[in-house]
């Protein structure tokens, strides 16, 4: 069965403190790994796909990045407005078509 | 573009009566997607139709859960007897074709069973 564990479940900075978010993953044949943002009140909205090991992609302050095993969404000088809660999720050969299994999320608080 | 578009925004009702929500996914999107989402299980996948098609229903909690899409702008999830642990934000999402595309999520329909 497909897992998806993200931490940590909280994460407080203060603005600028750069850190990073965890996602570890159990799938069989990984076909995509995919980030997501969540403001209260809101759908989670797209932020990254990530298809392979060693594969990166760079938003603004985000920078994702994927192993054979997790990912990690880096969070570089971040500002009050990066406060969200942050999804990952996956879609395997487990999965019919693109469907996606989620983690979680961490939710981020940022403070000036 | 408008998004996709989900109604009603808030949903209150009583234990046993039947709840439809409504969603109106992005023109040229052939995929979407049923999420539920609570604090205790994340989101969850509870049904996904592909041209208009049902492909994986694996995710309806039980026979009280039923999903429709009678043609390509629209779908809907019914509940029907609700019960109070019905009770969640239900996401409705569409995407293009291919893997790449990230999926569009509505704003949802929070639904409170009482």
């Amino acid at each position: 069965e497909d897992q998806v564990t993200q931490s940590p479940e909280a994460l407080r900075l203060q603005e600028g403190e750069s850190s990073s978010l965890n996602c570890s993953y159990t799938v069989s044949g990984l076909r995509g790994l995919f980030w997501y943002r969540q403001d209260p009140g809101k759908g989670p909205e797209f932020l990254f796909t990530l298809y392979s090991a060693g594969e990166e992609k760079e938003k603004e302050r985000l920078k994702a990045t994927l192993t054979k095993k997790e990912s990690f969404l880096h969070i570089t000088a971040p500002k009050p407005e990066d406060s969200a809660t942050y999804l990952c999720a996956v879609n395997s050969a487990n999965q019919a078509g693109t469907a996606l299994i989620f983690g979680k999320g961490t939710t981020l608080s940022v403070s000036s | 573009d408008a998004g996709v578009i989900q109604s009603p925004r808030h949903e209150v009702t009583e234990m046993g009566q039947e709840v439809t929500l409504r969603c109106k996914p992005i023109s040229g999107h052939d995929y979407l997607f049923w999420y539920r989402q609570t604090m205790m299980r994340g989101l969850e996948l509870l049904i996904y139709f592909n041209n208009n098609v049902p492909i994986d229903d694996s995710g309806m909690p039980e026979d009280r859960f039923s999903a429709k899409m009678p043609n390509a702008s629209f779908s809907t999830l019914k509940i029907q007897p609700s019960e109070p642990r019905d009770s969640a934000v239900y996401f409705c999402a569409s995407s293009p074709p291919g893997r790449r595309y990230g999926y569009t999520f509505g704003s949802g329909t929070r639904l409170t069973v009482v």
